[in-house]
């Protein structure tokens, strides 16, 4: 089992529609999650963050974070174009204390 | 600028080769990391330094060797490179080892022909 889950995509919404992005993970004892952007030929960069359950909210992002069923997910409302990319879940603490560990990535494509 | 610089950007060798990447934040960052991203963009640590302690070492062949001459600094040696060994390679950053989400580099496209 992979210690962090994706739907590798790729996922295409319309523009101005709701993307919605997931992530599992296997390891109970993780704290911290995270979400990052990765445009293509660029690095990686975070976007959210998220440590407590329920939602966190930043602009037109929303992380949403489930403890119990070991789920964490991205919602980004208003999609646009530029937000075409590679969405990076990622997470730390518990046995993989110190470390990121991620996802494989889900591919975003928002059309016009 | 603030951030964490990697050289050089594109590498291109033989196999058989030596070669090495130079890594530098001004972040202020105590902890700094080296990622390898494969062709599916998945990415996967390396090593993680502490204030030039090695924390973190995920099983790397040992023709991988990371040095730290400061918490500052991270550089990346690799002997005798593979073909395997391309892939892009990524520098990072964070405050503590704690919960904190890291700042990247820009990267490191290594091709091994």
């Amino acid at each position: 089992q992979k210690e962090v889950e994706q739907n590798s995509g790729p996922l295409s919404v319309p523009e101005g529609a709701i993307a919605s992005l997931n992530c599992t993970y296997s390891d109970r004892g993780s704290q911290s999650f995270f979400w990052y952007r990765q445009y293509s030929g660029k690095s990686p960069e975070l976007i959210m963050s998220i440590y407590s359950n329920g939602d966190k909210e930043d602009g037109r992002f929303t992380a949403q974070l489930n403890k119990a069923s070991q789920y964490v997910s991205l919602l980004i409302r208003d999609s646009q174009p530029s937000d075409s990319a590679t969405y990076l879940c990622a997470v730390a603490g518990g046995t993989s204390y110190g470390k990121l560990t991620f996802g494989q990535g889900t591919i975003l494509t928002v059309h016009p | 600028d603030t951030a964490v610089s990697q050289t050089p950007k594109y590498l291109v060798t033989q196999m058989g080769n030596d070669k090495s990447i130079k890594c530098e934040q001004n972040l202020g960052h105590d902890t700094m990391y080296w990622y390898k991203q494969d062709s599916k963009k998945f990415l996967k640590i390396m090593f993680s330094y502490n204030n030039k302690e090695l924390i973190i070492n995920e099983t790397v062949p040992n023709r991988f060797s990371p040095k730290s001459p400061d918490k500052a600094h991270l550089n990346l040696h690799i002997n005798s490179l593979e073909l395997g060994d391309s892939a892009v390679y990524f520098c990072a950053s964070s405050q503590t080892t704690g919960p904190y989400g890291y700042t990247f580099g820009s990267g490191t496209r290594l091709t091994v022909v």
